[in-house]
């Protein structure tokens, strides 16, 4: 079974740099493309950012590009994202995601983690 | 950026009954969309894919149809998990894109 485990969510001052880290299990990480998404409270989703099996193709949304950087280590299962410049509009909670096709392109979203709530307020 | 647009915002129903509803894009996604379900404190399911295929364990009373700029969902007799927030979302280019929402509530 397919099990994703973020963390490093939690209160941030504007301006601050949370890494948040994503633990998966349950199917083969180090050949699956990953993905960031994120629901502010009360409101939709918006992907945030995706990254291949090996971690040489990446996308991010115009509203975090040049901020946040998704990363990987496949020794580790595990799943990243360095959030900086954080502002209040960041406030949600963060979700790492597979994707159902997988091929390298454009795709949706098949297993999400339970997600961790990123807070930004001074 | 594709735009979608659900609508309504809010279908107020009662168990048993049939829900319908909308995606619109804001231009052709031919059948590159699904439709996830959330419920409260919950991240999404994925419940259709490409259009109108259920995914893994969803069922039959879920189904979707459409293509290019309109879909819909449709479930055809309302069980009480069902009442939640339903969102679509394209992959026919990036950005990944997702709707607004529509929140089915319990009339």
């Amino acid at each position: 079974e397919v099990h994703l485990v973020e963390s490093g969510g939690g209160l941030v001052q504007p301006g601050g740099s949370p890494r948040l880290s994503c633990a998966a299990s349950g199917f083969a990480f180090s050949t699956s493309a990953m993905t960031w998404v994120r629901q502010a409270p009360g409101k939709g989703l918006e992907w945030i950012s995706y990254i291949s099996s090996s971690g040489g193709i990446l996308y991010y949304a115009d509203s975090v590009k040049g901020r946040f950087t998704i990363s990987r280590d496949n020794a580790k299962d595990s799943l990243y994202l360095q959030m900086n410049s954080l502002r209040d509009e960041d406030t949600a909670v963060y979700y790492c995601v597979t994707l159902l096709y997988d091929y390298g392109g454009a795709d949706f979203f098949n297993n999400w983690g339970q997600g961790t709530l990123v807070t930004v307020s001074s | 950026e594709i735009v979608l647009t659900q609508s309504p915002a809010t279908l107020s129903l009662s168990p048993g009954e049939r829900a319908t509803l909308s995606c619109r894009a804001s231009q052709n996604v031919n059948s590159q969309l699904a439709w996830y379900l959330q419920k409260p404190g919950q991240a999404p399911r994925l419940i259709i894919y490409d259009a109108s295929n259920r995914a893994t364990g969803i069922p039959a009373r879920f189904s979707g149809s459409g293509s290019g700029t309109d879909f819909t969902l449709t479930i055809s007799s309302l069980e009480p998990e069902d009442f939640a927030v339903y969102h679509c979302q394209q992959r026919s280019s990036w950005p990944l894109t997702f709707g607004g929402g529509t929140k089915v509530e319990i009339k």
